[in-house]
């Protein structure tokens, strides 16, 4: 296991598309979490799961966007409608949950980049 | 409500010189503070954390709560610290971080 990968690393849509990414975390933890990064931003929580439960999700988190994790495993983001305000670095995190050791750290993917035109 | 600030946008310095970079964190319980680096074309990493209270390549922090802050500090810096750090807190359960915009550290030669 290399860590946490995330699929397509770009995409680029146009207005009104719809896009999904995948994320696939290290095999081992139970939880993910969904971040976006614009730019000269730190990342924003989205949302995450603890297995294939949604736990919460931020208000950042429009109707548009919707985020499932069917098996407990890899989770995929999905974004209707994209508007130009959707162009952001899109980013999957794991970790362990809590009362495990490590309890928050949590390992990045590279990101999805998505560009909006 | 939550909040990290990281007051430098971009810290400049020349190898060998002391760095401390800000960061201070708005929390109503006690939360865990951590700091990421992103280096060039590299995925965001944890760098360290405070309640384990070591030391990562040469780098330190100390959580303040009086002062409400956890500065990052390194004696002599060297080229390759030149990042984006980020300052991390994580209050809850739930486990999600809140991130400050974070600071982009040159170290000059």
């Amino acid at each position: 296991d290399t860590g946490v990968s995330q699929d397509p690393r770009h995409k680029i849509t146009k207005r009104g598309q719809n896009v999904t990414f995948r994320c696939d975390p290290i095999s081992e933890h139970n939880r993910l979490y969904w971040y976006r990064q614009t730019l000269g931003q730190g990342p924003e929580f989205l949302t995450y799961f603890q297995n294939e439960a949604q736990l919460e999700k931020s208000r950042l988190l429009s109707d548009r966007f919707s985020a499932e994790r069917p098996k407990g495993s890899f989770s995929t983001l999905e974004i209707q409608r994209t508007e130009q305000g959707d162009s952001a670095m899109y980013l999957c995190a794991s970790s362990l949950a809590p009362g495990v050791r490590d309890t928050y750290e949590q390992y990045f993917g590279p990101g999805t980049r998505l560009t909006v035109t | 409500a939550q909040r990290v600030t990281q007051p430098e946008k971009l810290l400049s310095v020349f190898k060998g010189a002391p760095v401390e970079l800000k960061c201070n964190y708005s929390y109503s319980g006690s939360p865990e503070l951590f700091w990421y680096v992103q280096y060039s074309r590299q995925r965001l990493q944890l760098l360290l954390r405070h309640i384990s209270r070591e030391s990562i390549k040469g780098f330190t922090a100390d959580l303040n709560k009086g002062e409400t802050s956890f500065h990052l500090k390194k004696p002599f810096a060297q080229e390759e610290d030149s990042a984006m750090y980020y300052c991390a807190l994580s209050g809850g359960s739930q486990g999600n971080l809140i991130f400050g915009k974070g600071t982009k550290l040159s170290v000059k030669p």
